[in-house]
């Protein structure tokens, strides 16, 4: 049974249309990570949590945010994309930071037109 | 700073060869850890092993074996007699202790084809 899911699998919004992509676990870690993940790329680390504690990478643009409202959910948000947006978003968890292997959700496919 | 590189972008093997997924990475900490993932086509990263900087032992998981050498900064990954099943997106990562964060870094990834 899938522990990580995110919903929904593919996406298509409109340039600058906000959207919101959702993962929901099952293995109570402390730990959500959301990655990008652009064609032939490397993840990117956009953000992660530990437990309500809210940590944005350096580099994340301000137009990408998220929320954990409780452990088991944690949302990004992208409040107006662009095509540059486009890719694979990727939500993990871990029961720590990265000294634990990350349980990966099956991804989300972002397509902006 | 941390930096993991794969350089192979894309092997191409026949069914039943041995192939080597070559990782090399970059850190100051001494206390870091190493994985490797891989990513099917449908997708979802799986994880594959992780090591501590503390313990070079290599390891053998079935057809897999990991060869981590901290003298040059290498962490290998062995596919032994390969199966079209093995074709994915293999990525190696690490994770430093940076302010206290272990965050995990990925490489670009190399992309395995096994052909029957």
């Amino acid at each position: 049974d899938a522990m990580v899911i995110q919903n929904p699998r593919y996406q298509v919004t409109q340039f600058g249309k906000p959207v919101t992509l959702s993962c929901s676990q099952t293995l109570n870690h402390n730990v959500m990570y959301w990655y990008q993940q652009k064609s032939s790329q490397a993840p990117k680390l956009l953000f992660h949590y530990y437990d309500k504690d809210f940590n944005n990478e350096a580099d994340t643009p301000d137009n990408f945010q998220s929320r954990r409202p409780n452990t088991s959910f944690c949302f990004l948000d992208i409040r107006s994309p662009g095509l540059g947006d486009a890719a694979m978003y990727l939500c993990a968890t871990s029961s720590n930071t990265g000294n634990t292997e990350a349980f990966f959700g099956q991804g989300t496919r972002l397509t902006v037109v | 700073a941390q930096k993991v590189t794969q350089a192979q972008t894309e092997i191409s093997v026949v069914e039943k060869e041995d192939v080597t997924l070559d990782c090399v990475y970059e850190t100051r900490d001494t206390t870091y850890y190493l994985f490797w993932y891989k990513q099917p086509p449908s997708g979802e990263l799986v994880f594959l092993i992780r090591r501590n900087s503390f313990d070079e032992q290599n390891e053998i998981s079935g057809r897999y074996s990991w060869n981590f050498q901290k003298s040059t900064s290498s962490f290998n990954f062995t596919i032994t007699a390969s199966q079209v099943v093995d074709s994915a997106v293999y990525f190696c990562a690490l994770s430093e202790g940076s302010g206290g964060s272990y965050i995990p870094t990925f490489g670009r990834g190399t992309s395995l084809i096994v052909h029957p």
